[in-house]
Parts: C-alpha cells; structure tokens; sequence
C-alpha cells in the first residue's frame, strides 16, 4: 500500500465509448503524474500536476484529457482511443516536483490495464 | 531525449544464484534511482543514487553509480523468489529533473 489509489484496475473500451480513470494520493502530496507503461517500451511521462496546474504535457494525443481539480485528486479523461492506445496507466505523486539534487521520491499506485477494442 | 538501456533483458535464475543488472545511458545524471515493480503493481522505489562511484546497499541488493554518472549496476546477492519482479533505473537531470525511465530487466528466481 503506497497511498496511492487507482480505479478502475482494469477497463475493456471500445473506440467511440468515453471513460475516465481516477487517481487519489492519500500522503498530501502536491505533484501527481500520469505515466502510460506498455510492453517493451519505457515507462513514458504523460503529464505532470503541481498544486493542480499542469506543469509539463508531453505531446499526448488530444484524445487523453487529464483534470486535477485537488492536489489529491487527478483523473485521466479517454475519448475515441485507438487500439495501440491499450497499455497499464500509472499514475504517481511527489511531494513536490523535483527541482535538483536527489530529486524527489515518486509513489506509484497499482495502475490501470486498459484494453482499447 | 536521455536513452536509458537496461541489459539484460530478461533474466531467469535458481534460488541462490547471485545476478547483476545494468542501466547505462550517454547523458550524464544528477541522479539515478532503482525501482522494483511486482505483477499487478506500480513500481516501488529501492534507492536513489546522486555521487559518482556512490554505492549504496540494501540488504542483499548492492547498488552502484558509475564515476561519470552515466551508468549503474544493481547486483543481488543469493536470490530469493521474493525477489522476482521488473527492475526499472530511472535517471534525472537539468531542465526537467522528472526522471526517464528505462524498458526494465525482468527477473523470475526459481525456488
């Protein structure tokens, strides 16, 4: 248990349907990120959130919308996703964005698999 | 784009067995961190070095940061089952310190 929740752990899609998947950090944390990790690639940065501003995007198809209404809530919103878009989405918190040095410890929450049909 | 390499890819042992892993880079990092992800979970971080030659330990599982900062090992003494998961090196550096990560090795220890 690392204090980070995700839901749903798993999600079966078609490619017009619209779903979101949910993040809360339990650890009053102030970054949260979304990673998408798929098989035999590297774990890639979605989005970065600090104190709910969006800090870093890094070229994410429109198609995935994230919101952070809270520092210890941020949500992945789908829409029209693509097959290739199936992948485990991780989502993580720091207690703040690292800035230098040892950088900050990032905790992961137990993701959700999500297959795009 | 830092390029993190993990070798090997795979690794599958018996109990017992000592094993090192490698992540190696071009890009020098102001820091480099180790995580373990089990099935079914998001990955766990082990340690975080940031001195060149730094080696830390953690029980069985030695860590070392190379001189140049741009490579490091994980070496893991007399595997255990429990040990079996994806082991992930993440590296930092200027302008955005968020670390890149490698692809993993993926380690299965035999009872």
């Amino acid at each position: 248990e690392t204090g980070v929740t995700q839901t749903p752990r798993h999600l079966v899609m078609g490619m017009t349907n619209k779903k979101s998947l949910k993040c809360e950090q339990h650890l009053g944390h102030n970054a949260m990120y979304w990673y998408k990790q798929s098989a035999k690639k590297p774990l890639e940065l979605m989005f970065v959130y600090s104190l709910e501003e969006r800090v870093e995007n890094n070229s994410v198809p429109s198609r995935f919308s994230p919101e952070c209404p809270n520092s210890s809530h941020l949500f992945l919103h789908l829409h029209t996703l693509q097959p290739e878009d199936s992948a485990l989405y991780l989502c993580a918190s720091s207690q703040d964005v690292p800035s230098g040095g040892a950088g900050e410890t990032q905790y992961f929450g137990p993701g959700t698999r999500l297959l795009v049909l | 784009t830092q390029l993190l390499e993990q070798s090997p890819q795979f690794l599958s042992i018996q109990e017992g067995e000592n094993l090192t892993v490698y992540c190696n880079s071009s890009s020098v990092f102001s820091s480099l961190q180790w995580y373990r992800q089990e099935p079914g979970e998001g990955p766990v971080l082990l340690v975080t070095v940031v001195t060149g030659g730094e080696v830390k330990k953690l029980k069985r599982l030695t860590f070392q940061f190379g001189d140049a900062r741009k490579d490091s090992s994980l070496h893991i003494t007399a595997a255990q089952p429990g040990d079996t998961g994806l082991y992930l090196c993440a590296g930092a550096s200027g302008g955005s310190y968020i670390p890149t990560f490698g692809r993993g090795t993926s380690l299965i220890v035999h009872p």
